[in-house]
C-alpha cells in the first residue's frame, strides 16, 4: 500500500486566479495520476503524471489549464490555472504502487483537494 | 469507449446483506475494483479481482464476475452504519497499472435501521 497527502485539503479561490495542488507520496511510485471528482459525478483521470516526462493527458484536459510537475519519484503537483467556477471539484491524487510479480498494479487515492472558485 | 454503469441509490436494512451491481464495456480489462468513499473522505480501495477470476471473498465481502455478461458485483454480509458511503466499480484497461481507472458514477449506499 502507499500512504499519500495532499495539500491543501481544502481551499476557496477567486475567479481568475490559480491554485496549486500538492501531492506526496511515502514510497517512491513509478506513475502518479490526477483526477476530478465534480459534485454529484464520478472520477474523470485528467493526466498520468510520470517522472522525468512530460505529463500525458486526457480529451477535454490540457497543459495550460492543468500544468503538472513531477520532479521525483514521491511528488507531483497539478496546478488549475485561470479558476472558474466549473472548476470547483475534488482533485485526487493517485499512485500506481507497481508491486510486480503476482500482485497486480494497484491504485491507491489521496484524501482529495476540495476547491470552490468563487 | 469504455463505460462503467451503476445504479445510484441501495437501501438496505441494517443487518441485512447488501449487494451492488455494477456493469461494463470493455471486455479487454485487466482488472475490476471497488471502492468506498464516505462522506468527506477520499477512496478507500475495497477490494479488487483479477478478470480470470470468477469470484473473491474478503470476510464480509463477495465480489462476483461475469466475464461474460461483463457484470460484477459486491455482496457486503451483515451491512453495519459504518458501512454506509458511496461504493465506486473501477475498470483498469488492458496494461493495468499503466492506465488511469475508469469509474462507476458511484452508489450510495444507505443504511436503515
Amino acid at each position: 500500500s502507499a500512504v499519500i497527502s495532499q495539500k491543501p485539503s481544502r481551499d476557496i479561490c477567486q475567479r481568475g486566479t490559480s491554485l496549486t495542488i500538492q501531492c506526496q507520496v511515502d514510497s517512491q511510485v513509478t506513475m502518479m495520476f490526477w483526477y476530478r471528482q465534480q459534485p454529484g459525478q464520478s472520477l474523470t483521470l485528467i493526466a498520468t503524471a510520470n517522472q522525468g516526462s512530460e505529463a500525458t493527458y486526457e480529451s477535454g484536459f490540457v497543459i495550460d489549464k492543468f500544468p503538472i510537475s513531477r520532479p521525483n519519484l514521491t511528488f507531483s503537483t497539478l496546478t488549475v490555472s485561470n479558476m472558474s467556477p466549473e472548476d470547483s471539484s475534488i482533485y485526487l491524487c493517485s499512485v500506481d504502487t507497481g508491486l510486480g510479480g503476482l500482485a497486480p498494479d494497484t491504485q491507491y487515492f489521496g484524501p482529495g483537494t476540495r476547491l470552490t472558485v468563487l | 469507449g469504455e463505460d462503467v454503469e451503476q445504479s445510484l441509490f441501495l437501501s438496505v436494512r441494517e443487518g441485512d446483506s447488501s449487494v451492488i451491481n455494477c456493469t461494463y464495456t470493455d471486455s479487454s480489462s485487466t482488472y475490476l475494483y471497488w471502492y468506498k468513499q464516505e462522506p468527506g473522505a477520499g477512496l478507500q480501495l475495497l477490494t479488487y479481482i483479477f478478470s480470470n477470476m470468477d469470484m473473491k471473498q474478503d470476510q464480509r465481502l463477495t465480489v462476483l464476475l461475469n466475464k461474460k455478461d461483463k457484470h460484477l458485483s459486491l455482496r457486503i454480509a451483515d451491512t453495519q452504519t459504518g458501512d454506509s458511503a458511496i461504493y465506486f466499480c473501477a475498470e483498469s484497461p488492458a496494461g493495468g497499472g499503466a492506465d488511469g481507472l475508469t469509474f462507476g458514477k458511484g452508489t450510495h449506499l444507505i443504511i436503515q435501521p
